[in-house]
Parts: structure tokens; sequence; C-alpha cells
């Protein structure tokens, strides 16, 4: 079964500093892809970045990056100029992308990490 | 605008009642999910349909029903099974296939049992 976990339950930032939330995951799968949801206080799930896993290119989003290691199961993101609007719970999710089967389609999260931003 | 609708935003149950969530999309996904939040657990999947007339358990789906007649809608009913109904409840949608890949989430609904 593919697990998805988040090792920093906390994390804070200063404003404008840059910070990286860290995501590993378990699975025999060479096809998949790995996101990055954000949850703010109004619990609405947000996607921040996508990655799918035979692209060796890591993925960006304007402020929002990826680090993505296949090989160690790593995918970890990095907020730049972090701003006080990025305070949120981050989650890491990892999603099949074979055709067919019973675990298509089915998005797997980790735990969540809180980050605080301090101005 | 496009998007998932879920109601109500807030629910209050007594021990014993059924109740259900609602959930409606206007994005034309084929794909519904339905997921549990509980504080410091992620999110756990409680059922998904691939299509309208079918759907599949996920990993925590004692306790709670599902259907999908129709593509736009997927409502959750939470039995009185169900040992420990209060959570966050979120319904999400997605396109089948490869493109993209990416869920699509309802602004969830809030179970308390009293």
């Amino acid at each position: 079964a593919q697990t998805v976990t988040q090792s920093q339950p906390e994390m804070s930032v200063q404003e404008a500093e840059t910070v990286t939330l860290s995501c590993t995951y378990d699975t025999s799968e060479s096809d998949y892809y790995l996101f990055w949801y954000k949850q703010p206080p109004s619990r609405q799930m947000i996607l921040v970045i996508r990655q799918e896993a035979y692209k060796q290119q890591n993925a960006t989003e304007n402020r929002f990056s990826v680090n993505f290691q296949k090989a160690a199961k790593s995918f970890s993101l990095k907020i730049s100029d972090s701003q006080l609007g990025d305070a949120a719970m981050y989650f890491c999710a990892y999603r099949i992308s074979n055709a067919g089967g019973t675990s298509y389609g089915k998005l797997t999260f980790g735990q969540g990490t809180i980050l605080t931003v301090h101005p | 605008d496009g998007g998932i609708t879920q109601s109500p935003k807030y629910l209050f149950r007594k021990e014993g009642q059924n109740v259900t969530l609602s959930c409606e999309q206007n994005l034309n996904h084929d794909a519904m999910y339905w997921y549990r939040q509980d504080p410091g657990q992620g999110l756990r999947l409680i059922y998904y349909s691939q299509i309208v007339n079918d759907f599949q358990k996920g990993d925590i789906a004692e306790g709670y029903s599902v259907s999908r007649e129709k593509k736009e809608s997927f409502p959750l009913t939470v039995t009185s099974a169900q040992k420990n109904p209060t959570a966050f409840y979120l319904c999400a949608s997605s396109i089948s296939g490869r493109a993209r890949g990416e869920l699509f989430f309802g602004e969830g609904s809030r179970l308390t049992v009293l």
C-alpha cells in the first residue's frame, strides 16, 4: 500500500524568508503524481503544485517549487519570499496514474504540516 | 462559476441518527470522492466513485454509505453504525483519466455528534 509521510508537524518562517517542507512516500509504482495542497483556516483545500513522476524537471509555480527525488522517494516543497497569506496546513499527496484497478484516482495524503509565518 | 458545493457547512446530530451530507459538482467530472479529516491524521478516504451507478469503499468505509445516481451528485450518509462520526468531511472530484490528475475540493462539512 502507498504511504505518505510528513515528518514535520509544525514549521515556522519569518516573512520574506524561505522555508522547506518535507515529504517522503512509499510506492512500488513507477508512474504517479505527487501534489502539495494548502488548507488555510477556511478549510478549503487548494492545490499548490503538481509533479508527474515521469518528468525529471522539478515543478515550479511562482514562489513555490519542489525538489523531487524519485529514487529517494522524496518530494519537498520550498516556499520562497514567504508571505503572511502562506500560513496554513500543507498536505503532501500521492496518486497513481495508471488507468484501471481499484486504486486508480485515489489520493493518499500525509498527516500535514502546520506553517506559521511571523511578520 | 464551476466548482463543488457541499451542504450543510455545519451539522449537529444526536447519537443514533443517520445524517446525509450533500455534494454537488458542475465541473463535468466523472470521479467523485469523500474524505474524512481528523486532527493529526490528515485526510482519509471513505468512498469514491469513478462513474455513475458505481462506487468503491475507501480505507474507512464502515458506518458510511453513498450513492451515485447522477454524475453531478455524490451524497454521503453517516449512519448510526459509525462509532465516532464527529469530524470534518471533504468532498472532491476529478477528471477520470491521466490529464492533470489533481482533485478539486469543496469547502467541507463539519459534523458534530451531541
